[in-house]
């Protein structure tokens, strides 16, 4: 099995439609993060966490909320989606050492028409 | 200035050659340094890291460190046509948040 998962891995949605995407994590692993890719931009981080009660947001956190559910649940919302937030959207975890190795999830690919 | 840069590419090297990508950061207190692969459509991987100035070496792949330059790059040896993928450097600041590279685009041409 996948050490970490995400649902749905595809997803077309309508702007102004809420929408949730999942990432399960079966690493044992403190820290969960949410980014997107778009292309020729790299990833750029939207919310991460380090625990279950903490919450922190990321270069890019506009247009979006996330929540904690367990150590091993971490949820990414678009409250009214729009077509600019079409992208590849990827779940990461890691331990809480110093150096921050980071594990992915394979992706969800959002379009918003 | 982006905080890690990287050429875009591509980069195209023949099969058996050495492929050299390079990234540069510009956060003094970086402290640790990652190479990820990402085929098309799929998750990026974590190849290398490197946390002290100098080489690290892992098979057929190695990781140079010259903080002083603000330099980090990565070699792979004997280039196949299975390397071929965008490379990502990542890099720890003083933030403890990775951030990341926009990549560079790899093709090994058999």
């Amino acid at each position: 099995d996948a050490d970490v998962t995400q649902t749905p891995r595809n997803r077309i949605t309508k702007t102004g439609k809420r929408i949730m995407l999942e990432c399960s994590q079966t690493k044992g692993h403190d820290r969960m993060y949410w980014y997107r890719q778009d292309p020729g931009l790299g990833l750029r981080l939207i919310y991460y966490s380090f625990d279950v009660k903490d919450i922190n947001k990321g270069e890019i956190s506009d247009g979006y909320s996330v929540s904690r559910q367990a150590q091993a649940k971490f949820s990414l919302s678009l409250e009214s989606a729009i077509p600019n937030q079409t992208a590849l959207y990827f779940c990461a975890t890691s331990e809480g050492r110093a150096h921050n190795e980071q594990f992915f999830g394979p992706g969800t690919r959002l379009t918003v028409l | 200035q982006k905080e890690v840069e990287q050429n875009s590419g591509p980069l195209s090297v023949p099969e058996g050659a050495i492929a050299s990508l390079n990234c540069t950061y510009s956060d003094r207190g970086s402290q640790s340094f990652f190479w990820y692969r990402q085929y098309s459509g799929k998750s990026p991987e974590l190849i290398m890291f490197i946390y002290s100035n100098g080489d690290k070496e892992d098979g057929r792949f190695t990781a140079q460190l010259n903080k002083a330059s603000q330099y980090v790059s990565l070699l792979i040896r004997d280039s196949q046509p299975s390397d071929s993928a965008t490379y990502l450097c990542a890099v720890t600041g003083s933030a403890r948040q990775l951030t990341f590279g926009s990549g560079t685009q790899l093709t090994v041409l058999p």
